[in-house]
């Protein structure tokens, strides 16, 4: 399967824990973004990399959280010092190029008790 | 600014009747439009996607949406309903200007045999 994938699916914590998620975009695709979905909502836009560059910052992203692609490949989203309303599911997805189709990861699942 | 509302988060018809999630869209410049479908504990799938070819949009699994710039709508149907077809639907917009999408709050599609 050459889709996105995402590592965890799944990632409960306590509160004050750092915790960190990688995805793993479409190996030909310049661009990586991430999103925030909550309960009922739809996915928010949190941040973007073109190759390792991260091009925007979404007002969404707190300083507890920070998003690298040292290589222009996979990618990590850190959250330091997590809190309640960090729970949420994380979403991954990959284009070729800017204004492409987007191609999403199954998520990673996060509950901070 | 770009924006997106589902004017239903909720609709429920029965087995092999037609569907219709309704969309009405906002944006600056000529959008793009894109229908999503996220299926429980499943990544979101690309339906189909409007960039100023077809106002009549052809996409998988029997879906397809119209564009009407006069109404800025961009609704989609189905004409006959499957089982299978109950999961969340999403639509989604992004400005010819800008790389990011943003999402509607999501209309949860059930089936009833």
């Amino acid at each position: 399967d050459t889709g996105v994938s995402q590592d965890p699916r799944h990632k409960i914590t306590k509160r004050g824990q750092n915790v960190t998620f990688r995805c793993d975009p479409i190996s030909e695709h310049n661009r990586l973004y991430w999103y925030r979905q909550t309960l009922g909502q739809g996915p928010e836009f949190l941040t973007y990399f073109q190759n390792e560059a991260q091009l925007e910052k979404s007002r969404l992203l707190s300083d507890r959280f920070s998003a690298e692609r040292p290589k222009g490949s996979f990618s990590t989203l850190e959250i330091q010092r997590t809190e309640q309303g960090d729970s949420a599911m994380y979403l991954c997805a990959s284009s070729p190029e800017g204004r492409a189709t987007q191609y999403f990861g199954p998520g990673t699942r996060l509950l901070v008790l | 600014a770009q924006s997106v509302t589902q004017l239903d988060s909720h609709v429920s018809v029965s087995e092999g009747t037609p569907v219709l999630l309704r969309c009405n869209y906002s944006s600056s410049y000529s959008p793009s439009l894109f229908w999503y479908v996220q299926h429980p504990n499943k990544g979101l799938q690309l339906l189909l996607k409007y960039t100023s070819a077809a106002t009549l949009v052809k996409g998988i699994n029997g879906f397809e949406a119209e564009f009407k710039k006069s109404e800025t709508s961009f609704h989609l149907t189905k004409p006959s309903a499957h089982m299978s077809d109950a999961a969340e639907y999403f639509c989604v917009v992004s400005d010819r200007g800008d790389d990011k999408i943003i999402f509607g709050k999501g209309t949860r599609l059930h089936i009833l045999p």
